[in-house]
């Protein structure tokens, strides 16, 4: 079975500083995609980055990369230079292709002025 | 205007009452999706539908149906809504194509829904 696990319910951190959210997944499969969603108080689901596993450079969205460690089933998202507008709850999701999607369980990021 | 709509984006009703809620999309995408939101349980899929013929039942069905009238529109019925079915329903679309999309999940913005 798939499963997407996010391991920290809640992580905060300080504005203008670097924060990693941390995300394993279990598949089978060698071909699939990994995304992280942001869902802000408005409950938006906001598409934040999207990584292909046959993909061995980590994707970069400005300030938002990640650290994909496939052989590990890992999947963090970094984010840099953090900004109020961050805080959000966080969705680490997997996908295989052509398939449903199956989503984390979430973390809280809280930004710090 | 939003590529993926919901309606209503809020409701309230009372323990066995038939709810629709409708979704309809502007980006042309075959795929479509509903989903439901609970704290500490992230997204679980309830059904999808690959085109208007081709529906299927997703994590967690009981209780729910689904009508896909066009491409366009997607909407999931609760046929006695209970209290435990009180949470945050998303739709979404998917790019996903044969010839090679980006295979990206597109959301509404959710209606939360909630059973007295």
């Amino acid at each position: 079975a798939q499963t997407v696990t996010q391991s920290q319910p809640e992580m905060s951190v300080q504005e203008a500083e670097t924060v990693t959210l941390s995300c394993t997944y279990d598949t089978s499969e060698s071909d699939y995609y990994l995304f992280w969603y942001k869902q802000p108080p408005s409950r938006q689901m906001i598409l934040v980055i999207r990584q292909e596993a046959y993909k061995q450079q980590n994707a970069t969205e400005n300030r938002f990369s990640v650290n994909f460690q496939k052989a590990a089933k890992s999947f963090s998202l970094k984010i840099s230079d953090s900004q109020l507008g961050d805080a959000a709850m966080y969705f680490c999701a997997y996908r295989v292709t052509g398939n449903q999607f199956y989503f984390g369980t979430g973390t809280s990021l809280t930004v710090i002025p | 205007d939003a590529d993926v709509t919901q309606t209503p984006r809020n409701r309230i009703t009372k323990t066995g009452k038939r709810i629709m809620l409708e979704c309809s999309q502007t980006k042309g995408h075959d795929r479509m999706y509903w989903y439901r939101q609970d704290p500490g349980l992230g997204l679980r899929l309830i059904y999808y539908s690959f085109d208007v013929k081709d529906i299927n039942k997703g994590e967690i069905s009981d209780g729910y149906s689904v009508s896909r009238q066009a491409q366009a529109k997607f909407s999931l019925s609760l046929e006695s809504a209970i209290p435990n079915q009180t949470a945050l329903y998303f739709c979404a679309t998917s790019d996903f194509t044969l010839a090679g999309g980006k295979d990206t999940q597109y959301f509404g913005p959710g209606t939360r829904l909630t059973v007295l």
